[in-house]
């Protein structure tokens, strides 16, 4: 049981190239998300998708885009990288109950570097 | 949108002490969620610890315990016996049930323990 793993761990690109982050959870959760994490500051959630075929924006939701493959994959693509997408990514998932969702696990993150 | 704080960047306590993390958290809904996160410095988010709006007695796991107060909006997580092991980062978060995929996190506070 892997819980939810992330590739890749590391990533220098530079300013215009494009990559996608991949994500996948072995837990049969419904929910998916996807954050930021900048120094000094909490995680920001850039999309989620709360089930299969749906995906929604969340708080810092420019210059990304999310595709919900499957129920067990979510990834992120930067379409043009830019600097200020430095920054440590998590994917997360959970359950959800009657529409209500609980405590988020997370994946190891993936430390991408935009010169 | 649902705001927290956390105003104590960092923590310090000695081993075997107790030490307790602030959490304030803004809010209009009546139903939402409370979280706590620990990140070590291997980088990695650990959930420890889930209050809902609705609970009448406060949240414990094991060490963990979380001091909800609703009237003054704080769910505090107090740590009992620290072990060296705590030292790491601790994200408050929250998630309002209108909107139960979109948790916002705090910037986190450093608790260092000790010997």
């Amino acid at each position: 049981n892997a819980g939810v793993t992330q590739t890749p761990k590391f990533q220098v690109l530079k300013t215009g190239q494009s990559m996608t982050l991949q994500c996948a959870q072995d837990m049969n959760h419904n929910s998916m998300y996807w954050y930021r994490q900048d120094p000094g500051m909490g995680l920001r959630l850039i999309y989620y998708s709360a089930s299969e075929g749906t995906t929604d924006k969340g708080e810092v939701p420019n210059g990304y885009n999310v595709s919900r493959l499957n129920k067990r994959e979510f990834s992120l693509r930067l379409e043009s990288a830019a600097p200020s997408q430095t920054s440590v990514y998590f994917c997360a998932s959970s359950a959800t109950w009657r529409g209500s969702s609980y405590e988020q696990y997370f994946g190891p993150g993936t430390r991408l570097t935009v010169t | 949108a649902q705001k927290i704080t956390q105003t104590q960047p960092g923590m310090f306590v000695q081993e075997k002490e107790a030490v307790t993390l602030d959490c304030t958290y803004d809010t209009s809904d009546q139903s939402y969620g409370l979280f706590w996160y620990k990140q070590p410095s291997s980088g990695e988010m650990i959930f420890l610890i889930y209050q809902g709006s609705y609970d009448e007695q406060n949240a414990t796991e094991g060490r963990y315990s979380l001091n909800f107060q609703k009237a003054r909006k704080s769910a505090n997580l107090v740590i009992s016996a620290s072990q060296l092991g705590d030292s790491a980062m601790y994200f408050c978060a929250m998630r309002e049930d209108h909107n139960n995929n979109d948790m916002r996190f705090g910037a986190g506070t450093r608790l260092t323990v000790k010997p």
